[in-house]
């Protein structure tokens, strides 16, 4: 069972330039998440979608943007790379309980990505 | 064991000893807590849960405790191993139907053999 696969592993962009960090789950999960997390620091959601073709912003959604055509897969859009950009980005995908409380997050091994 | 709060970055501990990491939340309405392990270079890894209803739960060699009068959180690691060593988070959700956890800042644990 894969879980939650991303890629690449590693870029390096320069600035102005785009690309996107590809993310798809086998877990028929409908809650998926972008991450993304700077040294020595926590977790900054930037999107989320609650099932397929339903997104919404998180806490950092600037610079960035996602699309949900399937279930399985919530590729994250970078227009024009900044420095600050420079980070690493996790997916993650869960099923919440009934009540959308628990809410187990599954987690990619990360993209780390350098803006230069 | 140690007991330090997620402000400070590092936690040292000797291998066998017990590590207590602690997390202070803020939001009261809060009712859901969940523990991250992250090793380097990986994502995190799911650890423990607790629902608000509960104050303690175990689980293999770890427990969290719940306390909601001083919303506090804690994850006690018992006979602490070197491959405890990484960071810790915790995140808190509140039940709704937009389902999003809020992830604290984290704290390094690093045993020493």
């Amino acid at each position: 069972n894969a879980g939650v696969t991303q890629t690449p592993k590693f870029r390096i962009l320069k600035i102005g330039q785009s690309m996107t960090l590809q993310c798809t789950q086998d877990m028929n999960h409908n809650y998926m998440y972008w991450y993304r997390q700077d040294p020595g620091m926590g977790l900054k959601l930037i999107y989320y979608s609650v099932g397929a073709g339903i997104t919404d912003k998180g806490e950092v959604p600037n610079g960035y943007n996602v699309s949900r055509s399937t279930t399985e897969d919530f590729p994250l859009r970078l227009e024009l790379a900044a420095p600050s950009q420079t980070s690493v980005y996790f997916c993650a995908s869960s099923e919440p309980g009934w009540d959308g409380a628990k809410n187990i997050q599954y987690f990619g091994a990360g993209t780390r990505l350098s803006v230069l | 064991g140690e007991s330090v709060g997620l402000h400070l970055p590092t936690l040292s501990v000797q291998e066998g000893d017990n590590s207590i990491i602690n997390c202070a939340y803020s939001n009261s309405a809060s009712d859901y807590f969940i523990w991250y392990k992250q090793e380097s270079g990986k994502g995190p890894q799911f650890i423990i849960d607790i629902r608000s209803n509960m104050d303690k739960r175990q689980g293999q060699r770890v427990t969290v405790l719940l306390n909601k009068t001083v919303k506090h959180l804690s994850l006690q690691i018992a006979a602490t191993q070197p491959g405890d060593s990484a960071v810790y988070f915790c995140a808190e959700n509140i039940s709704g139907a937009n389902s999003k956890l809020t992830f604290g800042k984290g704290i390094t644990l690093s045993v020493r053999p």
